[in-house]
C-alpha cells in the first residue's frame, strides 16, 4: 500500500459525457502527477499539480483540466469524453525535491462507450 | 522531447534463467525509476536510481544505471514464475517535483515453468 487512493475505481460514461477523477495523495507529500495509460501501453503525463498550482503539462488537450486543494489531494476533469480517453488513469504523488520518488495510488479504470 | 524506448517489448523465459531488461533514454537525466505492473493493478515502485553508477538489488532483481550512455539495465537472476508481470522504465528530466516521468513502453515478462 502506497497511501494513495483514487476514487472511483471503475467507471462507465458516454461518449460526450464530463467525468471526475480523485486522488488523495500519501501524507506529507505536497505534489500530484496524472498519467493516463492506455491499454497495452506505458503510462503518458497528463499533468502536474504543486502546491495547488499547475506545474507542467504533458500534450494533452485543454479538455483534460485539474484541480489541487490546500490538503494537497486532486481532481482530474474530463470533458467531452470521447472512446479513445478509455485508460486507466493513475495518480501519483510526492513529496518536491531530488532525491524524491513518486507512489502510485491503484487506479481508476474509465470507460468510455 | 525525451523517448524512452525499452528492449525487448516481450520475454518469454524459463524458470532458472538469467536475463537483462534494456532501457534507453534520448536526453540527459540522472533519475531513473523501475516499476512493476500486473494485469489489470498499478505501478509498483522497485528501483530509484539517482546517480551515474548507480546500482541496486533486491532478490532477483538488479538495476544499474549509466547516464553516459543514457542506458539503464534490469537483470533477472534464476528467474521465477512470481516474477511475471510488465515492468517499465521511467525518466524524470531533473525537475525539482519529480514525477514528471516519461516511460518506456514496457517489458512484458513471462516466466514460464
Amino acid at each position: 500500500e502506497t497511501g494513495v487512493t483514487q476514487s472511483p475505481t471503475h467507471l462507465i460514461k458516454t461518449r460526450g459525457q464530463q467525468v471526475t477523477l480523485r486522488c488523495s495523495s500519501q501524507s506529507g507529500h505536497n505534489t500530484v502527477s496524472w498519467y493516463q495509460q492506455a491499454l497495452g501501453q506505458g503510462p503518458q503525463f497528463i499533468f502536474q499539480y504543486y502546491r495547488e498550482e499547475e506545474n507542467g503539462r504533458g500534450n494533452f488537450p485543454p479538455r483534460f483540466s485539474g484541480l489541487q486543494f490546500p490538503n494537497y489531494s486532486s481532481e482530474l476533469n474530463v470533458n467531452a469524453l470521447e472512446l479513445d480517453d478509455s485508460a486507466l488513469y493513475l495518480c501519483a504523488s510526492s513529496l518536491a525535491g531530488y532525491d524524491t520518488e513518486a507512489f502510485f495510488g491503484q487506479g481508476t479504470r474509465l470507460t468510455v462507450v | 522531447e525525451l523517448k524512452v524506448e525499452q528492449n525487448p517489448l516481450f520475454l518469454s523465459m524459463q524458470e532458472g534463467k538469467n536475463y537483462t531488461i534494456y532501457c534507453n533514454y534520448s536526453t540527459t537525466s540522472d533519475r531513473l525509476y523501475w516499476y512493476r505492473q500486473d494485469p489489470g493493478k498499478s505501478l509498483e515502485s522497485l528501483f530509484v536510481l539517482l546517480s551515474n553508477g548507480a546500482v541496486k538489488q533486491e532478490g532477483r532483481l538488479m538495476a544499474s544505471l549509466d547516464t553516459k550512455a543514457r542506458l539503464s539495465t534490469l537483470h533477472i537472476t534464476a528467474a521465477v514464475h512470481d516474477l511475471s508481470a510488465t515492468y517499465f522504465c521511467a525518466v524524470d528530466p531533473g525537475s525539482l517535483t519529480a514525477s514528471k516521468l516519461t516511460f518506456g513502453t514496457g517489458t512484458r515478462l513471462q516466466v514460464t515453468l
